[in-house]
């Protein structure tokens, strides 16, 4: 199975300032389609997750646009340009290209 | 509005079994793949199984394999788990989710507890 890593598990962040999450796969994430399935969730305490980005960079609708992912391969990030205090919450990276799909251990942000 | 609402959890002895159901609204159910995730109680998030849009394929995680049946009713607009010889460890909150490989929207969980 595909082992996604993240770092750092836990992010206390200042308001307004940035943010970084990093994602590792221990395979790439390049699917036979030429698409990396590699997705970004927020899951705020005691909500369902959502989804704020999808295949590495594209923002779903309705996300602030603070937030902002990138990467390739193995490697990729989640930005946050400039926290706010709604970003509280548990981020984790998924991997829809190789069965069975994988996530992330997640990692928790909180403001300092 | 996407809508997806879990049903069926509660509590159950080991050995034993449960129906969850999701109803969709909101969205052409019979076009697209549907998931199901859980989350163990403190734990992160594991995938469970996926059925394509006619449920013709189908994919599990290898702890559920023989054990839990994904299922759908195209005219119902309805996604099923069928979920025998439960274990402890199958205790969590189960999602429904709209996607295969991109899981764009989720229901808001139904908890599923395996205890004596």
């Amino acid at each position: 199975d595909v082992v996604m890593t993240q770092s750092p598990l836990s992010l206390p962040v200042t308001l307004g300032q940035p943010a970084s999450i990093s994602c590792r796969s221990s395979h790439s994430l390049v699917y036979s389609d030429g698409n990396t399935y590699l997705n970004w969730f927020q899951q705020r305490p005691g909500q369902s997750p959502r989804r704020l980005i999808y295949k590495v960079s594209n923002r779903d609708s309705g996300v602030p646009d603070r937030f902002s992912g990138s990467g390739s391969g193995t490697d990729f990030t989640l930005k946050i340009s400039r926290v706010e205090a709604e970003d509280v919450g548990v981020y984790f990276c998924m991997q829809g290209t190789h069965w069975p799909f994988t996530f992330g251990p997640g990692t928790k942000v909180d403001i300092k | 509005e996407v809508q997806l609402v879990e049903s069926g959890g509660g509590l159950v002895q080991p050995g034993g079994s449960l129906r969850l159901s999701c109803a969709v609204s909101g969205f052409t159910f019979s076009t697209y793949w549907m998931s199901w995730v859980r989350q163990a109680p403190g734990r992160g998030m594991e995938w469970v199984a996926n059925i394509k849009v006619d449920g013709s394929e189908k994919y599990y995680v290898d702890s559920v394999k023989g054990r839990f049946t994904i299922s759908r009713d195209n005219a119902e607009n309805s996604l099923y788990l069928q979920m025998n010889s439960l274990r402890a460890e199958d205790t969590a909150v189960y999602y429904c989710v709209r996607e295969g490989r991109l899981l764009d929207y989720w229901g808001q969980g139904t908890l599923v507890t395996v205890s004596s």
